[in-house]
């Protein structure tokens, strides 16, 4: 089984500080996805990656930032926290250019932002 | 653009109820659709897909029909468990879409014992 592994369930930060969210997988997917969910506003894509070093703009990527030095993993920056960035993020793997082929998620982290 | 729309709830059902989730979408090519479930506390994972009409995508007593005349792949389920309180998430995913996956907005499905 595909497993995608958030470093942390819980996390309380402070405004203006820099945060990182770290999310790794073990099936060699080249895609790997960051979403943050809200309620009533579903899933919104923040950032993705398909390859190393290789990302691309969500739907929401203001005031976040990516990396992906490695294949294996994908991390999200929040540059200067902020209250309105608390929610749960959650990152998801998939297996490139096949659309018949689902997307694997961790378990989520919730963000505070006091 | 693609796009997923799915019945609000929350949806609230005695233990052994009939379910119906609805979901419809849109999409420019051929997609791919999917439900998802997230229990509490978790990740969202798979439950079910469909990847062609008319194909039915089914699993641990969840069932979805791929539609395309009437562009829905609506979740059932003939008798619902406690255990199956969760959101539920349908989506679309299509090779003209990139590398990336639509979701609706979520159904939230409490089931009382």
């Amino acid at each position: 089984d595909v497993k995608v592994t958030q470093s942390s369930r819980y996390l309380v930060k402070r405004t203006g500080e820099k945060v990182f969210l770290e999310c790794v997988q073990d099936m060699d997917h080249e895609n790997m996805f960051w979403y943050r969910q809200d309620p009533g506003l579903g899933l919104r894509l923040i950032y993705f990656s398909y390859d190393v070093k290789m990302k691309e703009k969500g739907d929401i990527p203001e005031g976040y930032s990516v990396s992906r030095e490695k294949k294996e993993r994908f991390s999200l920056i929040l540059e200067s926290a902020s209250t309105n960035q608390t929610s749960m993020y959650l990152c998801a793997s998939k297996i490139p250019g096949q659309s018949n082929q689902p997307q694997h998620f961790g378990d989520g982290t919730r963000l505070s932002i006091l | 653009g693609n796009s997923v729309t799915q019945m609000e709830g929350p949806v609230t059902l005695s233990e052994e109820a009939f379910l119906t989730i609805n979901c419809t979408y849109t999409a420019t090519g051929y997609p791919s659709l999917f439900w998802y479930v997230q229990y509490p506390g978790e990740g969202l994972q798979l439950l079910l897909k469909a990847t062609k009409a008319d194909d039915k995508g089914s699993n641990k007593g969840f069932e979805a029909t791929y539609r395309k005349e009437t562009t829905s792949f609506h979740l059932e389920k003939g008798s619902v468990q406690v255990s199956d309180s969760a959101v539920y998430f349908c989506a679309l995913s299509d090779d003209t879409g990139g590398f990336k996956t639509i979701f609706g907005a979520g159904t939230r499905l409490f089931v009382k014992a």
